[in-house]
């Protein structure tokens, strides 16, 4: 069964280095997606990305976040500046065509700033 | 604002037993529901959707929901737990409006042999 793969599944930076996750969506899917996840708290989604151009963001998603989809395979969010705060879980997330369609969730990278 | 609530931290159930996780929401005109699950060191895996139609939904595992719409919840259940049905359990609303999914806190389900 087809699988959202991400790497590397922790990555651990100096405050203020700037960090790339990797994810390789599901083939046929077309709709890709961050949330992050940190420590005891909820899944917050952070954007998501269709037709090369982000469609949707939210507040966390600042200038300090961006996302890309380089080749025709890997899709990647990049923070610029890490922060203490960053720390969390972030999941890569894809979804066929359809409005109705489920997100099918890789299984995370554990970002620890230090 | 357009939330998810999950207001029990964890369920304990024996095997065999049947279980209930619940979720209610808040959101504006119709939504689009979910339930997915998390086993240690995993993604989240997608169990069951409601989008419209039958309030009742199967999903994997031999997992259900029920909608309903006038107490605005979405519960989880399954007639005989097992114990490998241990593990995190996340609802999650989409708003008919946006593309993205809104979590709730999570329950951590434990089944007792």
């Amino acid at each position: 069964e087809p699988e959202v793969t991400q790497t590397p599944s922790h990555q651990v930076t100096q405050m203020g280095q700037e960090v790339i996750l990797r994810c390789v969506p599901i083939s046929n899917h077309l709709y890709f997606y961050w949330y992050r996840q940190i420590l005891g708290q909820k899944v917050e989604f952070l954007v998501s990305f269709y037709n090369n151009e982000i469609s949707e963001k939210s507040e966390i998603f600042d200038d300090q976040f961006s996302v890309e989809r380089p080749d025709g395979s890997n899709f990647t969010l990049k923070i610029r500046s890490t922060k203490l705060e960053d720390s969390a879980m972030y999941f890569c997330a894809s979804r066929e065509a359809g409005v109705y369609n489920e997100q099918f969730f890789g299984p995370g990278t554990r970002l620890t700033v230090l | 604002a357009q939330s998810v609530a999950q207001p029990e931290d964890q369920v304990n159930v024996a095997e065999g037993n049947p279980l209930t996780v619940k979720c209610t929401y808040s959101v504006s005109g119709n939504p689009y529901l979910f339930w997915y699950v998390q086993y240690p060191n995993r993604g989240l895996q997608f169990l069951l959707k409601y989008i419209t139609g039958d309030n009742l939904v199967k999903g994997s595992y031999g997992f259900e929901a029920e909608f309903n719409k006038s107490q605005t919840s979405f519960h989880l259940k399954k007639p005989s737990a097992l114990v490998s049905d241990s593990a995190l359990y996340f609802c999650a609303v989409r708003p008919y409006n946006t593309d993205k999914l809104i979590f709730g806190t999570g329950t951590r389900l434990q089944v007792f042999p």
